[in-house]
C-alpha cells in the first residue's frame, strides 16, 4: 500500500530535550516536506526537500533541522525544544514538487 | 510571496445543502490549485486538482474551476452529507516559478448536520 509513515503519532517532552520525528515514504517520491499546522495558522510549510542532499527552507524554519539522506526517509530534528513548537507536525511527499501531496497521519507534538 | 486565502469558518449545512467555500489565491507564476480534506483525527488528502486556467477538478461530487481572470479556485457540492464534514484546504503549487514551495489557506471547517 503507497504511504506514507510517521513516527511517532503523539510525544509530550520537555523543553530542551533534542527529538526527531520519523518520515519514511514507500513510493519513490523525489518531493518531500515537512509542516506544522497550528488553530487559526493553517499548514505552515519547515522544510523542503527536492531529492537526495537537496533540502531548503520552507516559511517557518527556525528552530528545526532536516537531511535527505535516502530517498525514502525525510526525518524532522528538534535540537532545543520549545514551548512554541508544541504543534501537529505532517510529512508529505509527491511525485515532484507542483503534483499532489501524500500526506502522513500527524505527529502531535507538546513541548513543556 | 503566493499566498491563498480561504473563506474564514466554520460552515454548518443541514444535509443536502448546497456548499462553497471560497478560495482565492495570489501567485507571480501559473500555479497547480489543490482541494485537501482532513478528516478528523487523520492527514490531509487530495480531493482534487487543477493543473492549468479553466481547467475542472472533481471528485465525489466536489467541483472546482480553475480561474485565472479572477484568481480563484471555489469549492462546490451540490448536496452535502453528513459525512462530508471535514476541513478544507485550498492549496497551490508552483513547480516552475517557485519550486519546492507548497502554500496553503488557513482551512474550513465544514459540519453537516443531519
Amino acid at each position: 500500500e503507497a504511504q506514507v509513515t510517521q513516527n511517532p503519532r503523539y510525544l509530550i517532552t520537555v523543553t530542551g530535550k533534542k527529538l526527531t520525528v520519523t518520515c519514511s515514504q514507500n513510493m519513490n517520491h523525489e518531493y518531500m516536506s515537512w509542516y506544522r499546522q497550528d488553530p487559526g495558522l493553517g499548514l505552515r510549510q519547515i522544510y523542503y526537500s527536492m531529492n537526495v542532499e537537496v533540502t531548503d527552507k520552507g516559511d517557518v524554519p527556525e528552530g528545526y533541522k532536516v537531511s535527505r539522506k535516502e530517498k525514502r526517509n525525510f526525518p524532522l530534528i528538534l535540537e532545543s525544544p520549545s514551548p512554541n513548537q508544541t504543534s501537529l507536525y505532517f510529512c508529505a511527499s509527491s511525485f515532484r514538487s507542483g503534483t499532489e501531496a501524500f500526506f502522513g497521519q500527524g505527529t502531535r507534538l507538546t513541548v513543556v | 510571496g503566493d499566498s491563498v486565502t480561504q473563506m474564514e469558518g466554520p460552515v454548518t449545512l443541514s444535509e443536502e445543502a448546497c456548499l462553497t467555500i471560497n478560495c482565492t489565491y495570489t501567485a507571480t507564476g501559473y500555479p497547480s490549485l489543490f482541494w485537501y480534506v482532513q478528516y478528523p483525527g487523520e492527514g490531509l488528502q487530495l480531493l482534487l486538482k487543477a493543473t492549468k486556467a479553466d481547467d475542472k477538478g472533481s471528485n465525489k461530487g466536489f467541483e472546482a474551476t480553475y480561474r485565472k481572470e479572477t484568481t480563484s479556485f471555489h469549492l462546490e457540492k451540490g448536496s452535502v452529507q453528513v459525512s462530508d464534514s471535514a476541513v478544507y484546504f485550498c492549496a497551490l503549487s508552483d513547480y516552475n516559478t517557485n519550486a519546492g514551495k507548497s502554500t496553503f489557506g488557513d482551512g474550513t471547517t465544514l459540519t453537516v448536520k443531519p
